[in-house]
């Protein structure tokens, strides 16, 4: 069984802070890994992928596979970044898509 | 290229009515994947079509299925429906499947009285 967890429901940082939004997973097998995002009244939209290992908007996140872990960072937030974020997982044949519970960041002015 | 849409937007059923959600995906997409959305669960899998085929079914009882049809257009239905079953249904495709970007519609808001 694939699972997803992401531990903080909420996060605040000030504008220009790290910010640092945790996942782990759980899985067998050698997983893929996304982040998607989603801003106020938008659609949820992929934000980055493991495989492609590029940052976007400044987002950053590495496979730790020692750790099960794909945390998503940013070395300083912007008050745009404020969106909800979901980590989520794909693994082998499974061919779904497991997400976390998602984590809602706001980034205080 | 125009994105996913869902129709329709939002609907208000009683107890014991079933329902049916249409989802169009992207020009050229194949794989077609449903969500039901709720604050207590989050996002969970309901199913995955591709080219008319269900590939993956998530933990779900019998009264959710869906199709899908040559044009890849998609629908899900749920039958004798529950208070339960209030959430925001997303649906998202992709070229191949999970392993792809997906693309998610706006959702469909199903309210149960």
């Amino acid at each position: 069984a694939q699972r997803v967890t992401q531990p903080e429901k909420l996060l605040s940082v000030f504008k220009g802070a790290p910010v640092e939004l945790k996942c782990n997973y759980s899985y067998s097998g050698s997983p893929e890994l996304f982040w998607y995002v989603q801003y106020s009244r938008q659609r949820l939209q992929l934000l980055l992928r493991h495989i492609s290992r590029e940052s976007i908007k400044g987002f950053t996140a590495d496979l730790n596979k020692g750790e099960t872990s794909f945390h998503l960072k940013k070395p300083f937030a912007q008050e745009e970044d404020s969106a909800m974020y979901y980590c989520a997982l794909s693994g082998g044949s499974a061919r779904q898509l497991t997400f976390g519970s998602g984590t809602q960041l706001t980034v205080l002015p | 290229k125009a994105g996913v849409t869902q129709t329709p937007r939002y609907l208000i059923k009683t107890r014991g009515q079933q329902v049916t959600l249409s989802c169009s995906p992207i020009s050229g997409h194949r794989s077609v994947s449903w969500y039901q959305q709720t604050p207590g669960q989050g996002l969970q899998f309901l199913f995955e079509y591709f080219s008319e085929t269900q590939r993956n079914k998530g933990n779900f009882p019998g009264r959710f299925s869906g199709r899908q049809f040559s044009n890849s257009r998609s629908e899900m239905n749920v039958s004798t429906l529950e208070l339960g079953d209030s959430a925001l249904y997303l649906c998202a495709s992709s070229l191949a499947g999970a392993s792809d970007t997906q693309y998610f519609g706006p959702g469909t808001r199903l309210t149960v009285l």
